[in-house]
């Protein structure tokens, strides 16, 4: 059974840093595409950043440069490094599994049941 | 800032059937294909329709997907109390600034 359990949030001062956690099961982290993907309280879905399984890293332009995603292999586990913290970035965080069945064709197939950060002073 | 647009809500009666519109661009839903989400009061997103009409396991097939030029559109039939909750569409985007884009999100109710 595959599942994603993160962990790592909290309440941080403006500025501030957070790692985010994903810990997977059912399934290999490193042969996938993983994401993280934010939303703020009351609001929509917000994609944050991407690593390919040949662990190309991509970010939303919102947080590019503040955050950086990456792997640990032996762990089976995704990590979202949060630096520069602002109160915009106060959002529940899901990690989740990415999948394409063909070119221009991608979706989320398994979400984790998210972790809180709250930014605030 | 979601570059999809969906309205904000729609509402039918048990039984019934709604529809969900998510309009997008040529950079997004017309070059890529779509994908829906359900979102149950305080639970995660969950995989509801990939690749505009595919329905994973598990899902019954009182939801559907359809896609025509820049628009998705999700369907729900025979509408129980059960699909209350928040639906997003999602797809890849060609622009520079973000790789995967959600619609602004639709609020079921059942009446």
């Amino acid at each position: 059974e595959v599942q994603l359990v993160e962990s790592g949030g909290g309440l941080v001062q403006p500025g501030g840093s957070l790692r985010l956690s994903c810990a997977a099961s059912g399934f290999t982290v490193s042969s996938n595409y993983m994401s993280w993907v934010r939303q703020a309280p009351g609001k929509g879905l917000e994609w944050v950043s991407v690593i390919y399984s040949g662990g190309s890293t991509y970010y939303a332009d919102s947080v590019k440069g503040r955050f950086t995603i990456s792997r640990d292999n032996s762990k089976n586990t995704l990590y979202l490094q949060m630096n520069s913290l602002r109160a915009e970035d106060t959002a529940v965080y899901y990690c989740a599994r990415g999948k394409s069945s063909s070119s221009h064709a991608y979706y989320f197939d398994y979400w984790g049941q998210g972790t809180l950060v709250t930014v605030s002073s | 800032q979601s570059v999809l647009t969906q309205p904000p809500s729609v509402s039918a009666a048990p039984g019934q059937k709604v529809t969900i519109s998510c309009s997008g661009s040529s950079s997004n839903i017309g070059n890529n294909y779509v994908s829906w989400y359900q979102q149950l009061p305080g639970t995660a997103p969950k995989l509801l329709i990939y690749d505009n009409n595919k329905r994973p396991s598990g899902i019954p097939d009182r939801f559907s997907g359809s896609k025509s030029g820049t628009s998705a559109t999700l369907g729900i039939t025979g509408l129980q109390t059960g699909d209350e909750a928040d639906y997003y569409c999602g797809t890849w985007d060609s622009s520079l600034s973000v790789l995967y884009v959600f619609g602004t999100g639709t609020k079921v109710t059942v009446l």
